[in-house]
C-alpha cells in the first residue's frame, strides 16, 4: 500500500525558513515523478513544485521560486521542501503526491499545515 | 498564466446527473486530470487523461474534453458525492501544472 507522510509543519515567523519532509513506503520511490501541492484554508489547490525521478528537472510555481526548494533522497525514500523567506501567504497545508505519469497525482499524504504569522 | 475556470457551485438532487465544467484556452489540446475532494480529507483522483477512471472509481464519474471545455459529470449522484472537484491539466508553455478553481457539487 502506498503511504506518503508529510512532517515538519507549524508555526513560523514570516521572513523565517522551514523545512518540509514527505516519507514515502509501499512504492519503489525513485521510479515517480514527485510533487508538492498546497492548499490554503478555505480555499482550492495551488501546485507549488514537481522534481523528477533523479532530481534532474525542478520545477517551480512562480508563487515560490527563488524562495523553495525542492530535493529528495531515494535512498531514505523521502522527498523534501525548503521553504525560506516565508510570507503570510504561504499560510496552507502542503500536501506530496505521487506522480503516475503525465500529471496524474494517483497517490496523496494527508499534510502538513504551515502558519506563518507573528 | 495558463488559467482554468470552474463554477463555484453545482447543486443536484440525488439520482441526477451532475455536470461540473473546467474552462481553459484551448484545453482540448492539453490532458485533463480531476480530483474529489471531500472535507478534512486529501484529494482523490477520479478521472485522468480526459475520460479514463482509476480503479475503484465508480463508472458514474465520466470524463470529456474538447474545445475550450472539459467537463466532468457524474451520473446518478449520491449523498456520497457530494464534495469539492478540481481540474487539472499540465502548461507546456510555462512549464506549470495549474490547478482549476474548484467546484462545491451539493446534493440537495
Amino acid at each position: 500500500e502506498v503511504q506518503l507522510v508529510e512532517s515538519g509543519g507549524g508555526l513560523v515567523q514570516p521572513g523565517r525558513s522551514l523545512r518540509l519532509s514527505c516519507a514515502a513506503s509501499g512504492f519503489t520511490f525513485d521510479d515517480y515523478v514527485m510533487h508538492w501541492v498546497r492548499q490554503a484554508p478555505g480555499k482550492g489547490l495551488e501546485w507549488v513544485s514537481a522534481i523528477s525521478w533523479n532530481s534532474g528537472t525542478i520545477g517551480y510555481a512562480d508563487s515560490v521560486k527563488g524562495r523553495f526548494t525542492t530535493s529528495r533522497d531515494n535512498a531514505k525514500n523521502s522527498l523534501y521542501l525548503q521553504m525560506n523567506s516565508l510570507r503570510a501567504e504561504d499560510t496552507a497545508l502542503y500536501y506530496c503526491a505521487k506522480d503516475r505519469g503525465g500529471g496524474r497525482l494517483h497517490s496523496w499524504g494527508q499534510g502538513t499545515l504551515v502558519t506563518v504569522s507573528s | 498564466s495558463y488559467v482554468l475556470t470552474q463554477p463555484p457551485s453545482v447543486s443536484v438532487a440525488p439520482g441526477q446527473t451532475a455536470t461540473i465544467t473546467c474552462g481553459g484556452n484551448s484545453i482540448g489540446g492539453k490532458t485533463v486530470h480531476w480530483y474529489q475532494q471531500k472535507p478534512g480529507q486529501a484529494p482523490v483522483l477520479v478521472v485522468h487523461d480526459d475520460s479514463d477512471r482509476p480503479s475503484g472509481i465508480p463508472e458514474r464519474f465520466s470524463g470529456s474534453n474538447s474545445g475550450n471545455t472539459a467537463t466532468l459529470t457524474v451520473s446518478r449522484v449520491e449523498a456520497e458525492d457530494e464534495a469539492d472537484y478540481f481540474c487539472q491539466v499540465w502548461d507546456s508553455s510555462s512549464d506549470h501544472y495549474v490547478f482549476g478553481t474548484g467546484t462545491k457539487v451539493i446534493v440537495l
